[in-house]
């Protein structure tokens, strides 16, 4: 199966500092999507991006195919922005691929 | 708001309980998912319904038994479980289950098994 890598795994971060998280799948995927995770454990969408960039509000997320890689963009972050943040790939080959291929996260910390 | 919702959204049982879980979405999608995330694990697929149908069952013990009565409810059935099964249990829903489709999820379901 597909496998996905996250980097770094933590991240410590002064209240309006700017970061990138990092996202590399082993395989050609159809699906590509990051999520939030808040402390109630809510999976947030943030980005379906199977391929190219997009931006919403002080998050951005590039996607190189090509080059297996999926960037999170944070700038200006905020104490709302603590949690966990998941990169998810699918790809549909045929049969019965029905996965979401979930990596292990980043759990960022935004400190006041 | 994500359009689907779950529920009970914390249950503690003990091992000879039997008890449900129970998620709702109303976004007009056609299939649904259990996952179950453990601490210090990534999310794992549990099960997949496409239009009813059952379409993936990744392993999972028969303690476990999910149903999905239509398109816009799913329900995970369990009994006999163990301490090991504590865990968040999160359902969530896409247009199709190819796979390339965007999954919305729940606020999930924290059980504890005592």
């Amino acid at each position: 199966g597909i496998q996905v890598e996250q980097s770094p795994p933590d991240l410590i971060l002064q209240e309006g500092a700017n970061s990138t998280l990092r996202c590399n799948f082993s395989d050609s995927v159809n699906n590509l999507q990051w999520f939030h995770q808040n402390p109630w454990g809510q999976l947030i969408n943030l980005f379906y991006i199977p391929s190219g960039t997009k931006q919403n509000g002080r998050l951005s997320a590039t996607t190189v195919a090509t080059e297996r890689y999926s960037l999170l963009y944070i700038s200006s972050s905020q104490t709302t922005d603590s949690g966990v943040y998941f990169c998810a790939v699918g790809r549909y080959s045929g049969g019965s691929n029905y996965k979401l291929t979930f990596g292990k996260g980043t759990l960022l910390t935004v400190n006041p | 708001e994500t359009g689907v919702t779950q529920t009970p959204r914390h249950l503690v049982m003990g091992m000879t309980n039997k008890k449900s879980l129970k998620c709702e979405q109303h976004l007009g999608h056609n299939a649904m998912y259990w996952y179950k995330q453990s601490a210090k694990k990534p999310l794992e697929l549990m099960f997949v319904y496409n239009f009813k149908e059952q379409t993936e069952n990744n392993s999972v013990p028969s303690r476990f038994s999910p149903e999905c009565p239509n398109s816009s409810h799913l329900f995970l059935h369990l009994h006999t479980l163990q301490p090991e099964d504590s865990a968040l249990y999160l359902c969530a829903s896409s247009q199709g289950a190819s796979g390339s489709y965007e999954q919305y999820f729940g606020p999930g379901t924290r059980l504890t098994v005592t």
